[in-house]
């Protein structure tokens, strides 16, 4: 059984430019959460999709976006990068109020 | 809102020796709790979690965790470290209820282990 899968692992981006990162969820969960780690911190919570709905959010800009697609996958979409978006996002997903399984995460960086 | 205090940014200790981890927590009610741990390049793992009832919970790898109201704290312990047992390690919060799966995490603490 796979665990959260996270696409890319790498990437690097310029200043302006637009990221979409993605997650699809443990077999059975059906809740996706975003947080973003930046270097030498703990993760921040972004944002939790469940039924193809943004349910909660964090303290972010509207540049962060998201979808979740009928299957439970999620997207992370971040708009005009700035060098401080560079970070390692973290997808989590859960069934119900079961804890978190995080996914390895996608390391981006901005340049 | 919660937050979470890790006063301890990094430790180092010798293999076999004890270990303990700090953890403090701000918030009006009793919180979800969780240790998780991270390596080097990594997404986090749970080691354990406290919900309610026995304030000592266990959890993998042969870490526990005590819950004290009184002190708002959460600390990690383990008996015996193993060199294995290096990484970062976070202390986390959750709400509960409608905010289920927000977690509030700490800084982090680098566990160094000498052998």
């Amino acid at each position: 059984d796979a665990g959260v899968t996270q696409s890319p692992t790498h990437l690097i981006k310029t200043r302006g430019q637009q990221v979409t990162l993605r997650c699809s969820p443990k077999s059975g969960h059906d809740t996706v959460s975003w947080y973003q780690q930046a270097l030498g911190q703990g993760p921040q919570f972004i944002f939790q999709y469940y039924e193809e709905e943004e349910r909660q959010r964090g303290n972010f800009p509207d540049r962060f976006s998201g979808h979740q697609f009928p299957n439970y996958s999620s997207e992370l979409n971040v708009n005009a990068l700035l060098l401080g978006d560079s970070a390692l996002y973290l997808c989590a997903t859960q069934f119900g109020a079961n804890v978190l399984t995080f996914g390895a995460g996608s390391r981006l960086t901005v340049l | 809102a919660q937050s979470v205090t890790q006063p301890d940014i990094h430790i180092t200790v010798s293999e076999g020796a004890s270990l303990e981890l700090r953890c403090n927590y701000s918030y009006g009610a009793t919180p979800y709790l969780f240790w998780y741990v991270q390596s080097p390049g990594q997404g986090l793992q749970l080691l354990l979690k406290y919900f309610s009832g026995d304030t000592l919970v266990q959890g993998i790898k042969g870490f526990e965790a005590e819950f004290k109201r009184s002190q708002s704290s959460f600390n990690l312990r383990k008996p015996s470290v193993h060199w294995s047992d290096a990484a970062e390690y976070f202390c986390a919060v959750d709400a509960g209820g409608t905010s289920y799966g927000k977690l509030t995490f700490g800084q982090g603490t680098i566990l160094t282990v000498h052998p």
